[in-house]
């Protein structure tokens, strides 16, 4: 598996419902950031989570860091049609962060009405 | 505040052509960052500008890549001569001094199409 591989490729769900992301890395990160793409967009920074830390929240994103495993995941509470998307993460594994990411392959998100 | 700008949008080059694409970071974004995004694969990391300073230009694929950031303000990559294989979205980013921020915001991307 590469560096930043998410899991499902691709997810469909009802609207109201929540998605989970899973995100698997390889190397130690100073880092983790997620991303949303809408299509033929750009990448919209979602949240940041730094190897220090284990959870954060932002509305009704939440994620988590389990650096143990090497593994993050994006939940999405409530899920709406505007949630629709490609999800990625992104290591940063540098010293002192703020240098290049490494994206995993993305979770195409469906979200049902 | 304005966001990350990139220009052109889209570009339909034939190979053995040129082709110069600029992205405009945030105001006061010393970092800025080159991605580009080939045949449905991940996105990849190209290179990396402090200031007016390459701080890392791994990603850059070969020598008919090259990119400049002339006063430190906004960054232009060139590809000459154009191949098929260039084909792909090529983004921008850029962050603050990491002492502040780890956040990099992205561009809409130049969509690059060599035929």
């Amino acid at each position: 598996s590469q560096q930043g591989e998410e899991d499902p490729q691709a997810l469909s769900i009802q609207e109201g419902e929540n998605a989970t992301m899973n995100c698997s890395y390889k190397t130690s990160i100073n880092n983790l950031q997620w991303y949303r793409q809408n299509s033929g967009r750009g990448l919209v920074h979602l949240i940041l989570i730094r190897s220090n830390e284990r959870e954060k929240h932002s509305g009704r994103l939440r994620v988590t860091l389990d650096t143990s495993k090497k593994s993050s995941s994006l939940l999405i509470t409530a899920s709406r049609a505007a949630d629709t998307a490609s999800y990625f993460c992104a290591t940063d594994a540098s010293n002192f962060g703020n240098e290049k990411l490494t994206f995993g392959t993305g979770t195409r998100l469906t979200i049902i009405p | 505040e304005a966001g990350v700008t990139q220009f052109p949008s889209h570009s339909v080059i034939e190979k053995g052509q040129t082709v110069t694409l600029r992205c405009d970071p945030i105001s006061g974004h010393d970092n800025l960052y080159w991605y580009r995004r080939v045949m449905g694969k991940e996105i990849k990391f190209l290179l990396h500008f402090v200031k007016e300073s390459k701080q890392d230009e791994s990603g850059m694929p070969n020598n008919r890549f090259l990119a400049e950031r002339t006063g430190g303000t906004y960054s232009t990559l060139k590809v000459q001569p154009a191949e098929l294989e260039d084909s792909g979205v090529y983004f921008c980013a850029s962050s603050q001094d990491p002492a502040r921020s780890y956040e990099q915001y992205f561009g809409p991307g130049t969509r690059l199409t060599v035929t």
